[in-house]
């Protein structure tokens, strides 16, 4: 079952702070999060496993709350580069497959 | 530099005819998949392979065919059962069938009706 994603868009200036969440009705093992720009292909971010971590890179990171199934991805002082559709994909225990949320457009805008 | 490539960026089929996208990979991951993406939605799996001469439906396999002769190489055909093939076709790979393993994505083919 496809995981929920929220917002579906946001629009921000240069170096303000964004938040994406997914959510999940199934039980999870992991969360991968990916970037897309438009046209290209998308782009790895992380992968978050069961267990509740945050991982991190650079300005960006993200959380797993494996009990409430969901995770957040979290962009602090966006930058132009931020621009983009981000993916979740989520993996049930033991289906060895991702399933992807419908995406959130982020624009930044100077 | 490894990576995926995917081609023809470009496909337009004619009603009644298959058509084969090709993607290659020079990464040596022995995971493949199939994605499709329409306009505004998520990746759907259409296919994945685990290894050489092995491989499974995805969630919308109907219409399509696969094959995986080489590690390289996992082209997809859209046969003409496919209906609505017009859609935005990628090709990723991953070191193996495991949620620890990042997948790389192919450039896409975009795919069109005539």
């Amino acid at each position: 079952q496809q995981p929920v994603q929220s917002p579906q868009a946001v629009i921000l200036r240069e170096g303000e702070d964004a938040v994406i969440n997914c959510s999940s009705s199934k039980a999870l093992y992991s969360v991968h999060w990916y970037r897309q720009k438009h046209g290209e292909a998308p782009v790895f971010l992380m992968i978050l496993l069961k267990g509740g971590e945050q991982k991190g890179h650079e300005k960006i990171s993200a959380s797993f709350n494996e009990k409430k199934q969901q995770s957040s991805l979290y962009l602090t002082a966006s930058q132009l580069s931020y621009s983009g559709t981000y993916f979740c994909g989520t993996e049930g225990q033991g289906a060895q497959k991702l399933v992807f949320g419908q995406g959130t457009r982020l624009t930044i805008n100077p | 530099d490894g990576g995926i490539t995917q081609s023809p960026k470009y496909l337009f089929r004619k009603e009644g005819q298959n058509v084969t996208l090709s993607c290659e990979q020079n990464l040596n991951h022995d995971a493949m998949y199939w994605y499709r993406q329409d306009p505004g939605q998520g990746l759907r799996l259409i296919y994945y392979s685990q290894i050489v001469n092995d491989f499974q439906k995805g969630d919308i396999a109907e219409g399509y065919s696969v094959s995986r002769e080489k590690k390289e190489s996992f082209p997809l055909t859209v046969t003409s059962a496919q209906k609505n093939p017009t859609a935005f076709y990628l090709c990723a790979s991953s070191m193996i069938v495991y949620s620890n393993q990042p997948q790389h994505f192919g450039d896409g083919t975009r795919l069109s009706i005539l």
